[in-house]
C-alpha cells in the first residue's frame, strides 16, 4: 500500500506563533483525513479532502489538499496551549481502509 | 460522535500469556479496525473487519492475532502468548462505508512484563 509521510516529527512553538506540520505521498491520493490525539488520548477526526487544491478552514486551522493530489498541509495560525497534541494524516490504503502518517508532535510554551 | 468504548482500560498479563481486549458497544457502522499505537510512535493499522469477517490485515497482525464479533455488538481482539513487544496502546475504530471518518475508541494500554 501506499505510503504517507509526514514532518516534521516534532514541533516546539511559543505560544502564539504558527504551526505547519506536512504530509506527502509518492502517489495519488483519492482522499486524505487529518486526525488530532491529545497526549493521553486517542485520534480524533478532524476533516477530510478530497478535491485538487482543495482549502478548508476550521477557527485557526487551514487545511489543504495540493493540486496533484499528492500533499496536504495543515496550518495552526496564533497557536494556543490547547492545540498541544499530535496531528496526524491519513491516506488511503486501499477502498476502505487508510494508512497513517507518523504523526507531528507539537508542544506550545505559555 | 459516536461513542466507541473499549475494556478493559488498562491490562497487565505476563509474557506468555493471552489477552482478550474488547470493544463494546458497536452499532450503526460497517466498519470496525484494530490498531497499535506503541508509546510516543504512530497509529499502526493491524486489521480491518468488515460484516462478520477479516477485510484486510496488515504485516503485523500474524497468526498471534484474531479478532471475533461474538454476539453481533462486541468487537474483540485476542493475542496469544504474549511478548514484550506487544505492549502498547490497542485503539478499536469504527466507520461507516466508503473514506469517511473513523471513530476511536479510548484504547485499552497493554503493559507486558
Amino acid at each position: 500500500g501506499q505510503q504517507v509521510m509526514q514532518i516534521p516529527q516534532y514541533q516546539h512553538v511559543q505560544e502564539g506563533e504558527d504551526f505547519t506540520t506536512y504530509c506527502n505521498s509518492s502517489t495519488t491520493l483519492s482522499n486524505i483525513q487529518w486526525y488530532k490525539q491529545r497526549p493521553g488520548g486517542h485520534p480524533v477526526f478532524l476533516i477530510q479532502l478530497v478535491k485538487s487544491g482543495e482549502v478548508k478552514k476550521q477557527k485557526r486551522l487551514t487545511f489543504q489538499f495540493g493540486e496533484a493530489k499528492k500533499n496536504s498541509s495543515l496550518h495552526i495560525t496564533a497557536t494556543q496551549t490547547t492545540d498541544v497534541g499530535t496531528y496526524f494524516c491519513a491516506g488511503p490504503r486501499n477502498n476502505n481502509d487508510m494508512r497513517f502518517g507518523a504523526g507531528t508532535r507539537l508542544t506550545v510554551k505559555p | 460522535e459516536p461513542e466507541v468504548t473499549q475494556t478493559p482500560s488498562h491490562q497487565v498479563t505476563q509474557m506468555g500469556q493471552e489477552v482478550i481486549l474488547r470493544c463494546v458497544p458497536i452499532s450503526n457502522h460497517l466498519y470496525f479496525y484494530w490498531y497499535r499505537q506503541i508509546l510516543g510512535q504512530k497509529v499502526e493499522f493491524l486489521v480491518s473487519f468488515y460484516n462478520n469477517e477479516i477485510s484486510e490485515k496488515s504485516e503485523i497482525f500474524d497468526d498471534q492475532f484474531s479478532v471475533e464479533r461474538p454476539d453481533g455488538s462486541n468487537f474483540t481482539l485476542k493475542i496469544r502468548s504474549t511478548k514484550l513487544e506487544d505492549s502498547a496502546m490497542y485503539f478499536c475504530a469504527k466507520k461507516a462505508g466508503g473514506m469517511s471518518e473513523q471513530y476511536f475508541g479510548p484504547g485499552t494500554r497493554l503493559t507486558v512484563t
